[in-house]
């Protein structure tokens, strides 16, 4: 049973490029979630989605950070352009709502992304 | 709004002993608590989860929770730790009517052989 696929693993890109992360949830999970973890501000919620629809998107830092869950199996966290106080490591999740609010978050492995 | 303490940055133990890890929490609602575990270069594991009913809430590789709701925690334990238990903890906690979990600030166990 695959778990929650992200990529790339390892992101090193210079100030100002363009970045975008990918993530493929548990098939018929219909909640996904994107937080970021570093040192300073520990696991932060971003975005989620329930049934490919924004929920909650009040994490998002600012407009250079923008995510899309264009269907059911993929969804997409960009940002453009980036600045080195964007590295960290970015986490995937998802669950399935039919469990309720006792549905645990599954994470993917996480794309740590360094901006220099 | 919910959020939740995770009072050590670190915990020691010596392998074979008893292990805490403690978590209190604070929510508007009925709380639904979760512990998680992270190793290195690894996403977050589930470990177990409070909903409702027993205070004492078994999940894997034999750790357990108490839940105390006039203490508001949530504390992990563990019998008897391993070396294999060392890795970062987090607790989590989810208010009524909200999906998305709220996390700790992580505490770090080190088990010693």
């Amino acid at each position: 049973d695959a778990g929650v696929i992200q990529s790339p693993r390892h992101e090193v890109t210079e100030m100002g490029q363009e970045v975008t992360l990918r993530c493929k949830p548990i098939s018929g999970h219909d909640y996904l979630f994107w937080y970021r973890q570093t040192m300073m501000r520990g696991l932060e919620l971003l975005i989620y989605f329930n049934n490919n629809v924004p929920i909650d998107d009040s994490g998002m830092p600012e407009d250079r950070f923008s995510a899309k869950m264009p269907n059911a199996s993929f969804s997409t966290l960009k940002i453009q352009p980036s600045e080195p106080r964007d590295s960290a490591v970015y986490f995937c999740a998802s669950s399935l709502g039919g469990q309720g609010a006792g549905s645990p978050l599954h994470f993917g492995n996480g794309t740590r992304l360094t901006v220099t | 709004a919910q959020s939740v303490a995770q009072p050590e940055d670190q915990v020691n133990v010596a392998e074979g002993n008893p292990l805490t890890v403690k978590c209190t929490y604070s929510v508007s609602g009925n709380p639904y608590l979760f512990w998680y575990v992270q190793y290195p270069n690894r996403g977050l594991q589930f470990l177990l989860k409070y909903i409702t009913g027993d205070n004492l809430v078994k999940g894997s590789y034999g750790f357990e929770a108490e839940f105390n709701k006039s203490q508001t925690s949530f504390h992990l334990k563990k019998p008897s730790a391993l070396v294999s238990d060392s890795a970062l903890y987090f607790c989590a906690v989810r208010d009524t009517g909200r999906r998305a979990l709220t996390f700790g600030s992580g505490t770090r166990l080190q088990v010693q052989p």
